[in-house]
């Protein structure tokens, strides 16, 4: 009954190669986001996405690309990784009403480590 | 967005009330004061938010002071398990879609048995 999941958790890959990671919500919320957070803890903002629409897109290389097949589902997709790319991504949803839309709900992360 | 400012660490007894300051001299009417927290190699967690009353839910109190230049939030009986970075976040309420929030360095808080 996990709220927001993400696949897979870990993830060990070679420079430029190319991969994926998946994120689901089952809260029916309207925004999902992804989220990176480097080697010394910073959480920055990559994208968010509402309504199949992209709202927000943080400067992030355009190797990055998010795709959302449906209002469930964020995946992540990266091309040509690099050195640089390796941290922990969380996938996270919210949802517009009396709380506002920013009462984030997270996965666990995904650990991507670049070699 | 209003900036804030957080101490890096503090350390309290477990069973003792945790008392997290932040400051955000530069917040604005409309700006909402909320609170995450990152247990090591977890996601980070929604705990409360409040614009310029004090608010309490099951996990945390949020003390704003009158001139909502700075907040507390206070978690009444630590536990060990509450060791976790604290984030207080300024923002807007947002209507229809979302910008996100913005996260900044925090404050570690380590629960001493």
């Amino acid at each position: 009954d996990t709220a927001v999941s993400q696949t897979p958790k870990y993830l060990v890959t070679q420079m430029g190669n190319d991969k994926s990671i998946k994120c689901e919500q089952n809260l029916g919320h309207d925004t999902m986001y992804w989220y990176k957070q480097d080697s010394k803890k910073f959480l920055k903002i990559m994208f968010s996405y509402n309504n199949k629409e992209l709202i927000i897109n943080e400067t992030v290389p355009n190797r990055f690309s998010p795709k959302s097949p449906d209002k469930a589902h964020l995946n992540l997709h990266i091309n040509s990784l690099e050195l640089g790319d390796s941290a922990v991504y969380f996938c996270a949803s919210s949802s517009p009403g009396n709380s506002g839309a920013n009462v984030l709900t997270f996965g666990a992360g995904s650990r991507l480590t670049v070699l | 967005d209003a900036k804030t400012t957080q101490p890096t660490s503090m350390d309290c007894a477990e069973g003792r009330a945790a008392n997290l300051p932040c400051n955000h001299s530069t917040i604005s009417g409309n700006e909402y004061v909320y609170w995450y927290r990152q247990i090591h190699s977890q996601g980070p967690q929604y705990i409360i938010h409040g614009l310029k009353n004090n608010e309490t839910n099951e996990m945390a109190s949020l003390i704003i002071t009158e001139d909502r230049k700075s907040s507390t939030l206070i978690l009444p009986h630590a536990t060990l398990r509450d060791t976790a970075v604290y984030y207080c976040i300024v923002r807007v309420l947002s209507g229809g879609g979302a910008d996100g929030l913005t996260f900044g360095k925090g404050t570690h808080l380590i629960i001493q048995p």
